[in-house]
């Protein structure tokens, strides 16, 4: 199983420009999240899914947006980027709550806003 | 809101000795459950550790052991005979169990271990 994967690995972005975020996991999870992790800080939420058609914000959602068509796919959007953005983003996914419920992340994004 | 603070930005270690990793947080809530994740220069998450507030009990995964007060509120990781592969940035995080809070964590800002001969 490729488990949670995004793309890209790395990205430049110019200040002002958009672009999409993607990840997709492949483990039929219910739950999927997208945290930032600025350099020398822990990971932050900044949205989250429960299922197919439901978003939710995290702790820092501002300058992001999300959509949920699939199970599989939970792609972030960066709209107008912003030097403040620069960060390593983690996709992650987890089955319904459960004794055993284990999060899985992605290997990141490393985003750069110049 | 709940806060997770790690105070110790760097700690090292000879290999084969022991070391503890701090964790401290804050909560108001009853029932949570606590987490030590290992982040390799690789950039991956590797969940290494979990703890239920409601078990008294200290879980242990192989040469990783927590001490968990929960009284103190705090949450610290143990590394027996460590080895070169331990050498990580180790983030301590907290999660409720609440109905409905899915797998929302909170993590501390790390603490970088060296691993040294």
């Amino acid at each position: 199983n490729a488990g949670v994967t995004q793309t890209p690995k790395f990205r430049i972005l110019k200040i002002g420009q958009s672009m999409t975020l993607q990840c997709t996991q492949d483990m039929n999870h219910n739950y999927m999240y997208w945290y930032r992790q600025d350099p020398g800080m822990g990971l932050k939420l900044i949205y989250y899914s429960v299922g197919a058609g439901i978003t939710d914000k995290g702790e820092v959602p501002n300058g992001y947006n999300v959509s949920r068509s699939t199970t599989e796919d939970f792609p972030l959007r960066l709209e107008l980027a912003a030097p403040s953005q620069t960060s390593v983003y983690f996709c992650a996914s987890s089955y319904y709550r459960s004794n055993n419920e284990k999060l899985f992340f992605g290997s990141g994004t490393q985003l750069s806003v110049l | 809101a709940q806060t997770v603070t790690q105070s110790q930005p760097e700690m090292s270690v000879q290999e084969a000795e022991t070391v503890t990793l701090s964790c401290t947080y804050d909560t108001s809530e009853s029932d949570y459950y606590l987490f030590w994740y290992k982040q390799p220069p690789s950039r991956q998450m590797i969940l290494v550790i979990r703890q239920e507030a409601y078990k008294q009990q200290n879980a242990t995964e192989n040469r990783f052991s927590v001490n968990f007060q929960k009284a103190a509120k705090s949450f610290s990781l143990k590394i027996s005979d460590s080895q070169l592969g331990d050498a990580a940035m180790y983030f301590c995080a907290y999660r409720s169990a609440e109905t409905g809070t899915a797998s929302k964590l909170t993590f501390g800002t790390g603490t970088r271990l060296q691993v040294t001969l």
